[in-house]
């Protein structure tokens, strides 16, 4: 069964120092996002990206992250210096269907900022 | 987007049904109901979804009350892997294209499984 997969599974990382999230969404799904999970906290929607740009972003989405589709295949979360609060599960979505549909998740990467 | 009410908690015992309720009292007309769940150290899972009618797949069922104020996800035979959180969503019909995949989450239904 397709899924999509995310990299790294975790990663340690200096407070002020940059960070890329990966993630493959499944081949022929058209629509992705990123949202997050502080550790006991709701799960969080972060931006969503259609057609090589972000259709909306949500207001924990500011200047310090971005969103690309560098090659068709691979979607990446950058965040540019990172904060003790951006330590959380981050989890990449996709799917085919523009008006109905499940959303399918990856397994999520942990990002801890020191 | 209306709010969804679930209870923190439930327990059941393996292989008997679950029945994990979901109250949507601001519901509106063009409202589908979603539910996902998320086992531990995973990424949400999709269950099923609805509008008006009862549903039925390979995971659940799901009852949706004649006003649509509420409805009841089923899990007819609970396995131990069925331990999750479950949670209950709405989403507008016409909210097309990539807000389709905007979803707010709720705290959701710990659902504790005994063997």
């Amino acid at each position: 069964e397709p899924e999509v997969t995310q990299t790294p599974s975790h990663q340690v990382t200096q407070m002020g120092q940059e960070v890329i999230l990966r993630c493959v969404p499944i081949s022929n799904h058209l629509y992705f996002y990123w949202y997050r999970q502080i550790l006991g906290q709701k799960v969080e929607f972060l931006v969503s990206f259609y057609n090589n740009e972000i259709s909306e972003k949500s207001e924990i989405f500011d200047d310090q992250f971005s969103v690309e589709r560098p090659d068709g295949s691979n979607f990446t979360l950058k965040i540019r210096s990172t904060k003790l609060e951006d330590s959380a599960m981050y989890f990449c979505a996709s799917r085919y269907d523009p008006n109905t549909g499940e959303l399918f998740f990856g397994e999520g990467s942990r990002l801890t900022v020191l | 987007d209306a709010k969804t009410t679930q209870p923190n908690s439930m327990e059941s015992n393996e292989e008997e049904p679950v029945h994990l309720p979901c109250n949507h009292s601001t519901i509106s007309g063009t409202d589908y109901i979603h539910w996902y769940r998320q086992l531990p150290s995973q990424g949400p899972e999709y269950v099923i979804h609805g509008l008006t009618s009862n549903v039925n797949n390979r995971m659940a069922s799901l009852a949706i009350a004649e006003d649509r104020k509420s409805s009841t996800l089923i899990l007819h035979r609970a396995t131990l892997r069925d331990a999750a959180v479950y949670y209950c969503i709405l989403r507008p019909a016409n909210a097309g294209g990539t807000s389709y995949g905007k979803l707010t989450f709720g705290q959701g239904t710990i659902l504790t499984v005994h063997p």
